[in-house]
């Protein structure tokens, strides 16, 4: 296992247009986080998953995101009419959660990222 | 939404000194981590300090952690060139992790 890998690396597109980005985790990791990072800023968080059930979405996550992963293993995000305030690195990290005896992290991997530009 | 913010914004020093870098968060934490971002890369992972510990090294890298002040700092001594990048706090809230908004370090040679 080589880590989290993110595709596609870099997405042009033109305003209006849906875009998919894919983010396959560490195979043994249960959690599955997305990050949107503009320019100067520190990312962000917008949604999460354990396995395939989505516990948590941001506000930033507007009713033109969605996320999704089907069977606990990849995700996908996908963005609908793309506006030229989404260009942004998506980032996308996993993490393996425990539960027995309380909740022990061991530990956030992240990809190197799909660098969205909208013109 | 963002935890935090850290301090300074911005580090220029020459290589060989030290650099310090603040951060400061709003609520409870599990633990707190830094990262570390080349331009345009991804982050990495660089130390890890649990809420009940005060303090940790790794290489040159030293860590505090001060959770009366919610506040943390990073250390990294006879810095290089190589250590130019951004730098960032991350709090681990159980569920996930909330960055702060990153220490720009520049290390001339």
């Amino acid at each position: 296992d080589t880590g989290v890998s993110q595709n596609p690396r870099h997405k042009i597109t033109k305003r209006g247009q849906n875009v998919t980005f894919r983010c396959d985790p560490i195979s043994e990791h249960n959690r599955l986080y997305w990050y949107r990072q503009t320019l100067g800023q520190g990312p962000e968080f917008l949604t999460y998953f354990q396995n395939e059930a989505q516990l948590e979405k941001s506000r930033l996550l507007s009713d033109r995101f969605s996320a999704e992963r089907p069977k606990g293993s990849f995700s996908t995000l996908e963005i609908q009419r793309t506006e030229q305030g989404d260009s942004a690195m998506y980032l996308c990290a996993s993490s393996y959660h425990k539960f027995k005896q309380g909740i022990a992290n061991y530990g956030y991997t992240f990809g190197s990222g799909t660098r969205l530009t909208v013109v | 939404s963002q935890q935090g913010e850290e301090d300074p914004q911005a580090l220029s020093i020459q290589e060989g000194e030290n650099a310090t870098m603040n951060c400061s968060y709003k609520t409870s934490i599990n633990n707190l981590q830094w990262y570390r971002q080349n331009s345009g890369r991804g982050l990495v992972h660089l130390i890890l300090i649990r809420s009940n510990e005060r303090e940790k090294h790794s290489g040159r890298l030293r860590v505090t952690l001060d959770t009366s002040k919610k506040s943390s700092s990073l250390l990294i001594t006879a810095s290089r060139a190589a250590d130019t990048a951004s730098y960032f706090c991350a709090t681990d809230t159980t569920d996930k992790l909330i960055f702060g908004t990153g220490t720009r370090l520049q290390v001339f040679p």
